[in-house]
């Protein structure tokens, strides 16, 4: 079965400061990953994804994230935070060819001026 | 183009009762699926439709259903409510295209069981 760990449900940052969201897999089998944001009272929207191209994959709002196989990781990162960047942020896991996700427990980003 | 939509946004419902929510998709997209949103257990898939069909199911009671019209537009159903059943009741959306097929979420449905 595959799983999702985020180590940190909070992380606090200065305005200006690197953004770093971790993220863990386990999956049997080389995954889809996904990060996925969260602002309050809304749904989600999609960062950025991994599906075997780049390991290296830029998303929107200047997110970017790196898939390490040898590390199962599949961090989440940003040079400069934003005061706009305070959300909640998802990471996700589904096997190729099916659009089931399983999430991680999410991290809070609080982003301090 | 339009988003997901997702109504009623705000439910109040007691315990014993249904619910029914509704989920309109991205035009286009054919496959609709429906995750529970509470603050003890996360993000949880409840089930995928595509063509009318449930693909995917996860691990919840079958309480819980759900159904995919022709116009892909999709319901859930809710039956016999249990205070445990207040969550935030999430639509995506998605094309079947390879490459294309990421998710789209809706605002999602709060339901909150007196």
């Amino acid at each position: 079965a595959q799983s999702v760990t985020q180590l940190g449900s909070h992380v606090s940052v200065s305005e200006g400061a690197l953004v770093l969201l971790r993220c863990n897999y386990s999956s049997s089998v080389p995954p889809y990953l996904f990060w996925y944001v969260q602002y309050p009272n809304q749904g989600l929207q999609l960062l950025l994804k991994y599906t075997s191209a780049a390991t290296l994959v830029k998303g929107i709002n200047g997110f970017e994230a790196e898939f390490k196989k040898s590390e199962t990781s599949f961090h989440l990162t940003k040079p400069s935070a934003h005061m706009s960047d305070a959300a909640e942020y998802f990471c996700a896991v589904s096997d190729r060819g099916r659009r089931a996700l399983t999430f991680g427990s999410g991290t809070r980003l609080q982003v301090q001026p | 183009k339009a988003g997901v939509t997702q109504t009623p946004r705000y439910l109040i419902k007691t315990r014993g009762q249904q619910v029914t929510l509704s989920c309109s998709p991205i035009s286009g997209h054919r496959s609709v699926s429906w995750y529970q949103q509470t603050p003890g257990q996360g993000l949880q898939f409840l089930f995928e439709y595509f063509s009318e069909t449930q693909r995917n199911k996860g691990n919840f009671p079958g309480r819980f259903s759900g159904r995919q019209f022709s116009n892909s537009r999709s319901e859930m159903n809710v039956s016999t409510l249990e205070l445990g059943d207040s969550a935030l009741y999430l639509c995506a959306s998605s094309s079947v295209d390879r490459g294309r097929d990421e998710q789209f979420f809706g605002p999602g449905t709060r339901l909150t069981v007196l």
